[in-house]
C-alpha cells in the first residue's frame, strides 16, 4: 500500500542549476504535502509544505508545486548548492503522515 | 530552539529481549509519533498518540509494540520481545496540529540492531 510514491531514487545535478524532485500520491484526502530533508545519521528536517488548496509555495531556493488533477507534487531547488545534497523524503498528511521512499539528491559542485 | 531528543542512539541486544527507545518531545507539542526506517527503505509509521492515548497505528505496530507518557515529558517506545527484522532506525516525532501544516518534527534517531 504505497500512497506516496517517489519514483526516481537518485538525482545528480550541477551546481547552480535547477533541481527538481517528484513525487505522486494516490489517496485524494491528503490535507498537506511535505518535503523533508535527511542527512545520513540524522533524522529528517521539515524544508517546506503545501496546502492542498494550492498549487505553489516558495520559500527562498525551495518551491513547491502541486498538481491535485494529476496527484503529482515537485520541488525545485534554485539555485542548487552542494550542501543541497541529502535524501529528500515527500510526505503527505492525513491523520498521520506518509512518506515516500525518497531520492537521493547530489550536488555536484 | 526546540528539538527533539532521542535515546539511546544506538542500542544493540538479543533476539527476544526487550528494548525501551525514548524520546522527549518538543515541549508544547500535543501529537506524538514513532516512525522506523529499515536500512534502504522508506519511513514507516507505526503510532501516533495523542492526549495520552494511541490515536492511530500501522499493522507494523502489534502486540510486541507498546507506547507511553508515563510523566508528562518523556514518550517511549517498547519492543517486548526482539525479533531480527525489528532492527531500524527509529524516529521520535512531535508536532502541533490546528489549522497550521502541523508539520513533523524528527529527532535523531535511534538505531536499534537485533542480534
Amino acid at each position: 500500500d504505497q500512497q506516496v510514491k517517489q519514483n526516481s531514487p537518485s538525482l545528480s545535478v550541477q551546481e547552480g542549476r535547477i533541481s527538481i524532485l517528484n513525487c505522486d500520491y494516490t489517496n485524494s484526502m491528503f490535507d498537506y504535502f511535505l518535503w523533508y530533508k535527511k542527512y545520513p545519521a540524522e533524522g529528517p528536517t521539515f524544508l517546506i509544505s503545501i496546502s492542498s488548496i494550492k498549487d505553489k509555495n516558495e520559500d527562498g531556493r525551495f518551491t513547491v508545486f502541486l498538481n491535485k488533477s494529476a496527484k503529482h507534487l515537485s520541488l525545485h531547488i534554485v539555485p542548487s548548492q552542494p550542501g543541497d545534497s541529502a535524501v529528500y523524503f515527500c510526505a503527505a498528511r492525513r491523520s498521520q503522515f506518509y512518506f515516500g521512499t525518497g531520492t537521493s539528491l547530489t550536488v555536484i559542485p | 530552539e526546540p528539538e527533539v531528543t532521542q535515546t539511546p542512539s544506538h542500542q544493540v541486544t538479543q533476539m527476544g529481549q526487550e528494548v525501551i527507545l525514548r524520546c522527549v518531545p518538543i515541549s508544547n507539542h500535543l501529537y506524538f509519533y514513532w516512525y522506523r526506517q529499515i536500512l534502504g527503505q522508506k519511513v514507516e509509521f507505526l503510532v501516533s498518540f495523542y492526549n495520552n492515548e494511541i490515536s492511530e497505528k500501522s499493522e507494523i505496530f502489534d502486540d510486541q509494540f507498546s507506547v507511553e507518557r508515563p510523566d508528562g515529558s518523556n514518550f517511549t517506545l517498547k519492543i517486548r520481545s526482539t525479533k531480527l527484522e525489528d532492527s531500524a532506525m527509529y524516529f521520535c516525532a512531535s508536532s502541533v496540529r490546528g489549522e497550521d501544516t502541523g508539520e513533523l518534527f524528527f529527532g535523531e534517531g535511534s538505531r536499534l540492531t537485533v542480534l
